[in-house]
């Protein structure tokens, strides 16, 4: 079963660079990784998904070394208004590889101060 | 125009009632789930239809039926509640099942 592990929390101010690194050493050779965001009272966002090496879009990225056992989201310059929980997720695949089921932990809390 | 959408957001309830949690998506999405968030925050999967099949169905008591009457919508009804069903009830989609999950805004349970 694959799990992942991160920090429980971290903190930083705003215009920081944050950095949150999660291990998944049992991590499937056909599995990515998927980062989401979650703010009190609401449901997890989507923020970004790799599989190898480096990935970027306009809120984070994510790096991955090659041998895929750990990943780091990368938040730059952050703002008051990126405090949340930071969800690291891989999956196990089921029915013969047609469906995916993302196994949660307990995410990372970030607290940006000013 | 939300996304996903579900109704209540609150729902208060006395033990042994029968209560349901609807969720519709406008998105146009294959597969809709149903997850379950505890007290600490544990994101647990609990079922999951593709184009109305069951997909997953996670260890959950049979007091917990899904039913997906079309694409768009998944509703979770909850026979003879218990206090330990009290958390926040989170639908979500996906187009399948590699692309990322939209979520709900969820729906605080208390069972008292």
């Amino acid at each position: 079963l694959a799990k992942t592990t991160q920090p429980i929390s971290m903190d930083s101010y705003e215009g920081q660079e944050v950095n949150i690194t999660c291990s998944h050493n049992n991590i499937a050779t056909n599995d990515y990784i998927t980062w989401y965001q979650q703010f009190p009272s609401q449901g997890p966002r989507f923020i970004i998904q790799g599989y190898k090496t480096k990935v970027t879009n306009e809120v984070a990225s994510l790096f991955i070394p090659a041998d895929r056992k750990s990943s780091t989201l990368s938040l730059p310059r952050v703002s008051l208004s990126d405090t949340a929980v930071y969800y690291c997720l891989v999956g196990e695949w089921l029915n013969a590889g047609n469906n995916r089921k993302l196994i949660w932990g307990l995410g990372t809390s970030l607290a940006v101060n000013p | 125009d939300t996304a996903v959408s579900q109704t209540p957001k609150y729902l208060v309830t006395q033990m042994g009632n029968d209560k349901s949690i609807k969720c519709e998506q406008n998105l146009g999405h294959d597969t809709m789930y149903w997850y379950k968030q505890d007290s600490k925050k544990f994101l647990k999967i609990m079922f999951s239809y593709n184009n109305k099949e069951l997909i997953i169905n996670e260890t959950v008591p049979n007091r917990f039926s899904p039913k997906s009457p079309d694409k768009a919508h998944l509703n979770l009804h909850i026979n003879s509640l218990e206090l330990g069903d009290s958390a926040v009830y989170f639908c979500a989609s996906s187009q399948d099942a590699d692309s990322p999950l939209h979520f709900g805004n969820g729906t605080r349970l208390t069972v008292t």
